[in-house]
């Protein structure tokens, strides 16, 4: 069994379109969180969820919405798609949130998104 | 604001050398270090976690080192695989933040 799922793998979209990703993990962990990495390999964080509730937004348009239905699952939608979104985002998962804490993160495959 | 920086971007060996990739942070005040491998087209695999108090994490052929003061790590693979040939990224952890990822190092191990 995947411990952390996104689907879809592969993502090829016009420019100004909406589109969804979906991440779901069974680890039974508490908090959850979207990177981007772009066209240089360089992975950045989006936004971290603990137990359904936005802990972490770091600076990313409003055009990106996670929403988070339980703690299993963070969905990323984009609306007015831009070329320059077209980057491998990956959703990733950990027990805790917290500093302190030498928890590991789990990593999804990816999502590949291109924005034409 | 955290920079993590890798040294150096890509790596090429034969098999069965030993082999060191450095991983450099501005702030030291971070709780843990993480180093993951990438594979082309796929996500991040957790190698190896050293906490703030460690020095050092080993797991099979790979060692990683911590010096929290200078704000440097290592990642040590002993005897290179080919099956070794990866992108290694290092991550450091601050607080309450996430994870702050270097670019990484490319490492080619031929046959």
């Amino acid at each position: 069994d995947t411990a952390v799922s996104q689907t879809p793998k592969y993502l090829v979209t016009q420019m100004g379109n909406d589109k969804s990703i979906k991440c779901e993990q069974n680890l039974g962990h508490d908090t959850m969180y979207w990177y981007k990495q772009d066209s240089k390999k360089f992975l950045k964080i989006m936004f971290s969820y603990n137990n359904k509730e936005l802990i972490i937004n770091e600076t990313v348009p409003n055009r990106f919405s996670p929403k988070s239905p339980d703690k299993a699952h963070l969905n990323l939608h984009i609306n007015s798609l831009e070329l320059g979104d077209s980057a491998v985002y990956f959703c990733a998962s950990s027990p805790l949130a917290g500093g302190g804490l030498g928890e590991t993160q789990y990593f999804g495959p990816g999502t590949r998104l291109l924005v034409l | 604001k955290q920079e993590v920086t890798q040294i150096p971007a890509a790596l090429s060996v034969p098999e069965g050398e030993n082999l060191v990739l450095n991983c450099s942070f501005t702030d030291s005040a971070i709780y843990n270090l993480q180093w993951f491998r990438q594979d082309p087209g796929k996500g991040l695999t957790s190698l190896l976690l050293i906490q703030s108090s460690q020095r050092e994490q080993t797991s099979g052929r790979l060692n990683a080192s911590l010096d929290k003061s200078s704000g440097r790590s290592t990642l040590y693979i002993a005897a290179s695989q080919p099956g070794d040939s990866a992108t290694y990224l290092c991550a450091v952890r601050l607080g309450y933040s996430t994870l702050t990822f270097g670019k990484g190092t490319m490492l080619l191990v031929s046959p």
